[in-house]
C-alpha cells in the first residue's frame, strides 16, 4: 500500500540555520506530494506541493523537489526563523480517483533565538 | 471565500459518555469531507470520508461513527467514549482537487 516515512524529531536548530527534513514515500503510480505545517494548537496548512517528477514546490522560503528516482520529497529552508517552529507533515495523494491523503508521522521543528 | 469551522475547540469527557463533534464548511458546494484523528506523538489517521449527503466511508474499525446530514455539515459521534478516543480531531474538505483544507481542530480528552 501507499506510505510516507519521515525523519524522527524533534529537530532543534538555531535561528538562521539550514533545515532539511527528510521524507520518502512508497506508492503505486504517480502520486502528488505535499508538505503541510501545523503550528501549536492549530489545524494543518498546506505549505507546498508537487504533482509530478522533478517539480519543485516552494513557499515562504521552504522548498522541496519531487525525486522519483529516490522516491523522496525532502523539505529544505536556507535560514530558519523562530516562527518556523511547528510540526511538519509530508503526505501523498495517490491520484486514483477519490482524493485521500496518506500522511507521515510528522516532524517537530524547534528553532531557538 | 471558503471557511471551515469546528466545535467545540476543546472538550473533556468521562469514559462512557457520548460524543458529538461538528464540522461545517462555508463558501463551497458538494465538498468531499474528512475526519482525521491525531493522537499524542503520532501522525494523522483518516477516520471517515464523505462524498455527499448520507454517504460515509470508514477507514478503520473503531468506537466512532460519522454522519453527513447536510451538504456542508459533517458530524463525528460516539455512544460511549473510551480512553483511547482522546486526541486532536481534524475536519478537512476538498472540492476534488489536490489540496485539502483543514479546520482548527477539536482537542478531546477522555478521563
Amino acid at each position: 500500500g501507499n506510505s510516507v516515512t519521515q525523519m524522527e524529531g524533534p529537530v532543534t536548530l538555531s535561528e538562521e540555520a539550514f533545515l532539511t527534513i527528510n521524507c520518502t514515500y512508497t506508492a503505486t503510480g504517480y502520486p502528488s506530494l505535499f508538505w503541510y505545517v501545523q503550528y501549536p494548537g492549530e489545524g494543518l496548512q498546506l505549505l507546498l506541493k508537487a504533482t509530478k517528477a522533478d517539480d519543485k514546490g516552494s513557499n515562504k522560503g521552504f522548498e522541496a523537489t519531487y525525486r522519483k528516482e529516490t522516491t523522496s520529497f525532502h523539505l529544505e529552508k536556507g535560514s530558519v526563523q523562530v516562527s518556523d517552529s511547528a510540526v511538519y507533515f509530508c503526505a501523498l495523494s495517490a491520484n486514483t480517483g477519490f482524493q485521500k491523503l496518506v500522511f507521515g508521522t510528522g516532524t517537530r521543528l524547534l528553532v531557538s533565538p | 471565500s471558503q471557511t471551515i469551522h469546528q466545535w467545540p475547540a476543546t472538550l473533556v469527557q468521562p469514559v462512557g459518555s457520548p460524543l458529538s463533534l461538528e464540522c461545517t464548511v462555508e463558501g463551497t458546494s458538494n465538498p468531499n469531507l474528512y475526519w482525521y484523528r491525531q493522537a499524542a506523538g503520532r501522525g494523522l489517521q483518516l477516520l471517515f470520508y464523505s462524498v455527499g449527503i448520507g454517504q460515509i466511508s470508514s477507514e478503520v474499525p473503531q468506537n466512532l461513527s460519522a454522519s453527513r446530514p447536510q451538504d456542508r455539515q459533517f458530524i463525528l459521534s460516539s455512544k460511549k467514549l473510551l480512553l483511547s478516543d482522546s486526541g486532536f480531531y481534524l475536519c478537512a474538505w476538498t472540492s476534488g482537487g489536490d489540496e485539502q483544507f483543514f479546520g482548527p481542530g477539536t482537542r478531546l480528552t477522555v478521563l
